[in-house]
Protein backbone atom coordinates (compact mmCIF):
# COMPACT_ATOMS: atom_id res chain seq x y z
CA UNK A 1 0.00 0.00 0.00
CA UNK A 2 1.31 4.00 -0.37
CA UNK A 3 1.94 5.41 2.55
CA UNK A 4 1.34 9.31 3.05
CA UNK A 5 3.43 10.97 5.49
CA UNK A 6 2.06 14.89 6.52
CA UNK A 7 3.57 17.38 8.29
CA UNK A 8 3.81 18.81 10.47
CA UNK A 9 1.61 17.16 12.81
CA UNK A 10 0.38 20.72 14.74
CA UNK A 11 0.52 23.86 13.00
CA UNK A 12 -0.10 26.55 15.39
CA UNK A 13 -1.03 29.99 13.55
CA UNK A 14 -2.93 33.17 13.92
CA UNK A 15 -5.82 33.99 11.88
CA UNK A 16 -4.69 35.73 8.75
CA UNK A 17 -1.59 33.91 8.19
CA UNK A 18 -0.52 31.62 5.65
CA UNK A 19 -0.22 27.85 6.31
CA UNK A 20 1.58 25.72 4.40
CA UNK A 21 0.72 21.64 4.80
CA UNK A 22 3.24 19.07 3.18
CA UNK A 23 1.58 15.22 1.95
CA UNK A 24 4.55 13.12 0.80
CA UNK A 25 4.12 9.84 -0.91
CA UNK A 26 6.33 6.42 -0.31
CA UNK A 27 5.78 6.09 -3.87
CA UNK A 28 4.73 8.29 -7.21
CA UNK A 29 1.06 9.26 -7.21
CA UNK A 30 1.24 11.57 -10.29
CA UNK A 31 -1.18 13.65 -9.72
CA UNK A 32 -3.80 11.43 -7.70
CA UNK A 33 -4.03 13.60 -4.58
CA UNK A 34 -6.66 14.65 -2.67
CA UNK A 35 -6.97 16.82 0.42
CA UNK A 36 -9.96 16.70 2.89
CA UNK A 37 -10.75 18.75 5.60
CA UNK A 38 -12.24 17.06 9.04
CA UNK A 39 -13.99 19.55 11.80
CA UNK A 40 -14.40 17.63 15.01
CA UNK A 41 -17.84 15.51 14.95
CA UNK A 42 -17.86 15.54 10.76
CA UNK A 43 -17.57 13.75 8.39
CA UNK A 44 -14.58 15.45 6.20
CA UNK A 45 -15.11 17.60 3.37
CA UNK A 46 -13.36 17.55 -0.11
CA UNK A 47 -11.00 20.61 -0.74
CA UNK A 48 -8.81 19.90 -3.31
CA UNK A 49 -8.86 16.74 -5.42
CA UNK A 50 -6.23 15.58 -8.38
CA UNK A 51 -3.66 18.20 -6.78
CA UNK A 52 -4.51 21.28 -7.42
CA UNK A 53 -8.60 21.39 -8.46
CA UNK A 54 -10.57 23.25 -6.32
CA UNK A 55 -13.66 21.03 -5.04
CA UNK A 56 -16.90 23.03 -5.66
CA UNK A 57 -18.01 25.75 -3.18
CA UNK A 58 -14.27 25.98 -1.86
CA UNK A 59 -13.13 29.38 -1.40
CA UNK A 60 -10.04 30.46 -3.86
CA UNK A 61 -7.69 30.51 -0.46
CA UNK A 62 -7.23 26.92 -0.41
CA UNK A 63 -4.66 25.40 -3.09
CA UNK A 64 -3.42 22.51 -4.23
CA UNK A 65 -0.01 21.77 -5.42
CA UNK A 66 2.49 19.04 -5.87
CA UNK A 67 2.85 15.87 -8.63
CA UNK A 68 4.92 12.75 -7.74
CA UNK A 69 5.60 12.36 -4.33
CA UNK A 70 5.32 15.91 -2.86
CA UNK A 71 2.55 17.87 -2.52
CA UNK A 72 1.44 20.92 -0.69
CA UNK A 73 -1.76 22.37 0.19
CA UNK A 74 -1.60 26.19 1.00
CA UNK A 75 -4.45 28.60 2.97
CA UNK A 76 -3.58 32.07 1.89
CA UNK A 77 -5.30 33.76 4.60
CA UNK A 78 -6.51 31.73 7.65
CA UNK A 79 -9.86 32.46 8.23
CA UNK A 80 -11.32 31.24 12.03
CA UNK A 81 -13.03 28.35 10.30
CA UNK A 82 -10.16 26.85 8.64
CA UNK A 83 -9.25 25.80 12.09
CA UNK A 84 -9.16 21.78 11.36
CA UNK A 85 -7.56 18.52 10.94
CA UNK A 86 -6.36 17.98 6.96
CA UNK A 87 -5.75 14.64 5.51
CA UNK A 88 -4.43 14.03 1.97
CA UNK A 89 -5.46 10.88 0.31
CA UNK A 90 -4.02 9.04 -2.41
CA UNK A 91 -5.82 7.21 -5.80
CA UNK A 92 -3.28 6.73 -7.71
CA UNK A 93 -3.04 2.71 -6.52
CA UNK A 94 -5.95 0.76 -4.55
CA UNK A 95 -6.63 0.80 -1.20
CA UNK A 96 -7.10 4.26 -1.15
CA UNK A 97 -5.20 5.85 1.62
CA UNK A 98 -5.00 8.26 3.90
CA UNK A 99 -2.00 10.98 5.62
CA UNK A 100 -1.88 11.13 9.61
CA UNK A 101 -2.95 14.17 9.05
CA UNK A 102 -2.42 17.61 10.05
CA UNK A 103 -4.04 19.54 12.54
CA UNK A 104 -3.92 23.49 12.23
CA UNK A 105 -4.95 25.27 15.43
CA UNK A 106 -4.79 28.85 16.89
CA UNK A 107 -1.46 30.21 18.24
CA UNK B 1 -28.10 18.73 -3.19
CA UNK B 2 -26.65 15.50 -2.71
CA UNK B 3 -27.54 13.85 0.90
CA UNK B 4 -26.18 10.77 2.32
CA UNK B 5 -27.67 9.32 5.44
CA UNK B 6 -26.80 6.65 7.45
CA UNK B 7 -27.80 4.40 10.04
CA UNK B 8 -27.66 0.94 11.74
CA UNK B 9 -26.23 -0.60 15.11
CA UNK B 10 -24.27 1.61 17.54
CA UNK B 11 -23.48 -1.72 19.79
CA UNK B 12 -22.08 -4.62 18.93
CA UNK B 13 -20.37 -7.87 21.07
CA UNK B 14 -17.37 -9.62 19.83
CA UNK B 15 -18.07 -11.79 17.05
CA UNK B 16 -21.08 -10.18 15.92
CA UNK B 17 -21.84 -8.40 12.83
CA UNK B 18 -21.37 -5.01 12.01
CA UNK B 19 -24.37 -3.61 9.65
CA UNK B 20 -24.77 -0.54 8.92
CA UNK B 21 -27.29 0.99 5.65
CA UNK B 22 -26.53 4.61 3.34
CA UNK B 23 -29.11 6.43 1.64
CA UNK B 24 -28.82 8.04 -1.52
CA UNK B 25 -30.92 11.08 -1.69
CA UNK B 26 -30.65 14.28 -4.13
CA UNK B 27 -28.61 13.04 -6.89
CA UNK B 28 -28.10 10.18 -9.40
CA UNK B 29 -27.45 6.50 -7.91
CA UNK B 30 -26.41 4.74 -11.23
CA UNK B 31 -23.07 5.93 -12.76
CA UNK B 32 -20.99 6.52 -9.26
CA UNK B 33 -19.42 4.26 -7.05
CA UNK B 34 -20.00 4.30 -3.00
CA UNK B 35 -17.48 3.39 -0.61
CA UNK B 36 -17.43 2.86 3.32
CA UNK B 37 -14.43 4.25 5.59
CA UNK B 38 -13.77 3.83 9.04
CA UNK B 39 -11.65 6.04 11.72
CA UNK B 40 -11.44 4.99 15.25
CA UNK B 41 -11.45 7.34 18.35
CA UNK B 42 -8.65 10.14 17.52
CA UNK B 43 -7.13 8.27 14.76
CA UNK B 44 -6.75 8.40 10.66
CA UNK B 45 -9.18 7.31 8.09
CA UNK B 46 -9.56 3.62 6.85
CA UNK B 47 -10.86 2.70 3.88
CA UNK B 48 -12.83 -0.34 3.59
CA UNK B 49 -14.11 -1.03 0.13
CA UNK B 50 -16.61 0.33 -2.59
CA UNK B 51 -18.87 -0.91 -4.87
CA UNK B 52 -21.05 0.31 -7.99
CA UNK B 53 -24.79 0.66 -9.39
CA UNK B 54 -23.97 -3.02 -11.12
CA UNK B 55 -22.89 -4.24 -7.44
CA UNK B 56 -19.37 -4.98 -8.33
CA UNK B 57 -17.08 -4.61 -5.46
CA UNK B 58 -13.50 -3.42 -4.82
CA UNK B 59 -12.64 -4.33 -1.01
CA UNK B 60 -9.86 -3.01 1.52
CA UNK B 61 -7.52 -6.14 1.25
CA UNK B 62 -7.05 -5.85 4.82
CA UNK B 63 -10.36 -6.62 5.71
CA UNK B 64 -11.46 -8.51 2.41
CA UNK B 65 -12.44 -11.79 4.13
CA UNK B 66 -14.84 -10.12 6.79
CA UNK B 67 -16.23 -7.50 4.23
CA UNK B 68 -19.73 -7.63 2.32
CA UNK B 69 -21.38 -4.51 0.47
CA UNK B 70 -24.37 -4.76 -1.26
CA UNK B 71 -26.77 -1.98 -2.82
CA UNK B 72 -30.57 -1.98 -3.87
CA UNK B 73 -31.04 0.09 -6.77
CA UNK B 74 -34.55 0.27 -6.41
CA UNK B 75 -34.21 2.28 -2.70
CA UNK B 76 -31.56 4.14 -3.65
CA UNK B 77 -29.31 2.67 -1.04
CA UNK B 78 -26.02 0.36 -0.12
CA UNK B 79 -24.84 -1.49 2.74
CA UNK B 80 -22.31 -3.15 4.69
CA UNK B 81 -21.56 -6.00 6.64
CA UNK B 82 -18.46 -6.91 8.91
CA UNK B 83 -18.59 -9.93 10.24
CA UNK B 84 -16.65 -11.26 13.87
CA UNK B 85 -16.12 -7.69 15.45
CA UNK B 86 -13.52 -6.89 17.88
CA UNK B 87 -12.39 -4.12 20.22
CA UNK B 88 -10.37 -3.11 17.15
CA UNK B 89 -13.38 -2.64 14.83
CA UNK B 90 -14.35 0.26 17.25
CA UNK B 91 -14.32 3.13 14.90
CA UNK B 92 -16.95 6.03 13.19
CA UNK B 93 -18.11 4.84 9.72
CA UNK B 94 -18.50 6.95 6.91
CA UNK B 95 -20.28 6.16 3.70
CA UNK B 96 -19.32 8.06 0.74
CA UNK B 97 -19.44 9.04 -2.87
CA UNK B 98 -16.73 9.17 -5.78
CA UNK B 99 -17.19 9.68 -10.10
CA UNK B 100 -14.86 6.65 -10.48
CA UNK B 101 -13.02 3.40 -9.23
CA UNK B 102 -10.54 4.58 -6.37
CA UNK B 103 -11.74 8.35 -6.85
CA UNK B 104 -11.66 11.42 -4.59
CA UNK B 105 -14.67 10.92 -2.54
CA UNK B 106 -16.86 14.35 -2.55
CA UNK B 107 -19.86 13.21 -0.47
CA UNK B 108 -19.98 11.83 2.76
CA UNK B 109 -22.59 10.40 5.04
CA UNK B 110 -22.63 11.45 8.55
CA UNK B 111 -21.26 9.12 10.22
CA UNK B 112 -21.86 6.44 12.83
CA UNK B 113 -20.07 5.34 16.12
CA UNK B 114 -20.10 1.70 16.69
CA UNK B 115 -18.58 0.47 19.52
CA UNK B 116 -17.49 -3.38 20.14
CA UNK B 117 -17.57 -4.11 23.84
CA UNK B 118 -18.54 -6.99 25.89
Amino acid sequence: DIVLTQSPVTLSLSPGERATLSCRASQSVDTYLAWYQQKPGQAPRLLIYDASNRATGIPARFSGSGSGTDFTLTISSLEPEDFALYYCQQRRNSPRTFGGGTMVEIK
Amino acid sequence: QVQLQQWGAGLLKPSETLSLTCSVSGGSFSGYYWSWIRQPPGKGLEWIGELNHSGNTNYNQSLKSRVTMSIDMSNNVFSLKLTSVTAADTAVYYCARSKAWNGHLDYWGQGTLVTVSS
